[in-house]
């Protein structure tokens, strides 16, 4: 059974960068390719795409921050990471990582991670 | 982008009863890509419905998804306590992939 966890810092100044990672387990990145993504969910709020990265590299990023997003993947440690940059106050929100159900594009996410909270504070 | 309307924002039922979710999208969600999801506090979203109509693994019968276009429903058919939760629907065909803003059902 696949298991996806994120980590890194709970606590972000503003007008930095933050940077999140997704360690999958319970099975190889290599094995087979996804569409591998970061969600977030600001307290109380919503749930909101920020985007995806495919195993080979491609990405698509939500225009509401692609100016301020990058995922990357690295498949020989079983990792893909999340770097928003310039955060605001706006940014605060439980992350999550998470895998489709298929390797197509269009696919729904199955399977997340527990959700890491990153508050954007002074 | 697709903006996607959950209706009612909060639904106020007994256990046993049955609960009909709505979720609207302001432009046709192509090939009927779309999810719906469960929310517990605490916790992480759960897939329940995909591809408008299909049960992800493991999930009960009494989730049943419907609807095309622009018109979808999430029905719970008998209301189980531990249902009472947060439901989301998604679309994932026509990047960005959007969220409506949440249906709670909660215990009457």
């Amino acid at each position: 059974q696949m298991q996806l966890q994120e980590s890194g810092p709970g606590l972000v100044k503003p007008s930095e960068t933050l940077s999140l990672t997704c360690t999958v387990s319970g099975g190889s990145m290599s094995s087979r390719s996804y569409y591998w993504g970061w969600i977030r969910q600001p307290p109380g709020k919503g749930l909101e795409w920020i985007g995806s990265i495919y195993s080979s590299g491609n990405t698509n990023y939500n225009p509401s921050l692609k100016s301020r997003v990058t995922i990357s993947v690295d498949t020989s440690k079983n990792q893909f990471s999340l770097r928003l940059s310039s955060v605001t106050a706006a940014d605060t929100a439980v992350y999550y990582c998470a895998r489709p159900y298929g390797s197509s594009w269009y696919s729904a996410f199955d399977v997340w991670g527990q959700g890491t909270m990153v508050t954007v504070s002074s | 982008e697709i903006v996607l309307t959950q209706s009612p924002g909060t639904l106020s039922l007994s256990p046993g009863e049955r609960a009909t979710l709505s979720c609207r999208a302001s432009q046709s969600v192509s090939s009927s890509y779309l999810a719906w999801y469960q929310q517990k506090p605490g916790q992480a979203p759960r897939l329940l419905i995909f591809g408008a109509s299909s049960r992800a693994t493991g999930i009960p019968d009494r989730f049943s998804g419907s609807g095309s276009g622009t018109d979808f429903t999430l029905s719970i058919s008998r209301l189980e306590p531990e249902d009472f939760a947060v439901y989301y629907c998604q679309q994932y065909g026509s990047s960005p992939w959007t969220f409506g803003q949440g249906t709670m059902v909660e215990i009457k």
